[in-house]
């Protein structure tokens, strides 16, 4: 079945520092890919999405790049903010949604 | 326009006790999602329902659990006989359903068990 695997936190960086948060899928058909991020006592909120191969999801200064042939959906940001401190979810959408486990992002100022 | 709405926001239940955590989807949207999330753990799919059906329960524990969508009204996720085990946080999404579209989630049940 489908199947989404982000890599395991916590990651930590100083202010300013350049973020990758790796995620693979596996999946039989086509999915959308979606990255949601999740404040302290908080839900989870959309960050962005892609919905085809090659497509570019950006929002906030941060990006990720659907990769059929690596099947990879990584999220990326030049330079991080004590602000982006939260916990980040890479995601699938087919019949239904299914998340990875999350990796919590700790920056320091 | 709304968010999802879910409610309470915290609720604390003995053991043996029913729970039941309800969700409004926002406006326009019938299709529902339901994911436990326990402690320093990541979203565990527990259940999707359309109006009056429900599509995919693979990730419902077999016993106490279950769920509802109705036609009118919130839909209801249902736990029996509560165990310390169920304390957790259960999160709702809702959509308006197709593959492209993004789940949008409420604010959480936070469920604990004494």
């Amino acid at each position: 079945g489908n199947s989404v695997t982000q890599m395991e936190g916590p990651v930590t960086l100083s202010e300013e520092a350049f973020l990758t948060i790796n995620c693979t899928y596996t999946a039989t058909g086509y999915p959308s890919l979606f990255w949601y991020v999740q404040y302290p006592g908080e839900g989870l909120q959309l960050l962005l999405k892609a919905t085809k191969a090659d497509d570019k999801g950006s929002n906030k200064g941060f990006e990720a790049t659907y990769r059929k042939e690596t099947t990879s959906f990584h999220l990326e940001k030049g330079s991080v903010q004590v602000s982006d401190s939260a916990v980040y979810f890479c995601a699938l959408g087919d019949d239904k949604i299914i998340f990875g486990k999350g990796t919590r992002l700790h920056i320091l100022p | 326009n709304a968010g999802v709405m879910q409610n309470p926001r915290h609720l604390v239940r003995r053991r043996g006790q029913e729970a039941r955590l309800r969700c409004s989807p926002m406006k326009g949207h019938s299709h529902v999602y339901w994911y436990r999330q326990l402690p320093e753990e990541g979203l565990k799919f527990m259940v999707y329902l359309q109006k009056e059906n429900i599509i995919d329960e693979s990730g419902m524990p077999k016993e106490r659990f279950s769920a509802e969508f109705p036609k009118e009204g919130p839909s209801i996720l249902r736990i029996q006989q509560v165990v310390r085990g169920d304390s957790a946080a259960y999160f709702c999404a809702s959509s308006p359903g197709g593959q492209d579209t993004e789940a949008f989630f409420g604010q959480g049940t936070r469920l604990t068990v004494v």
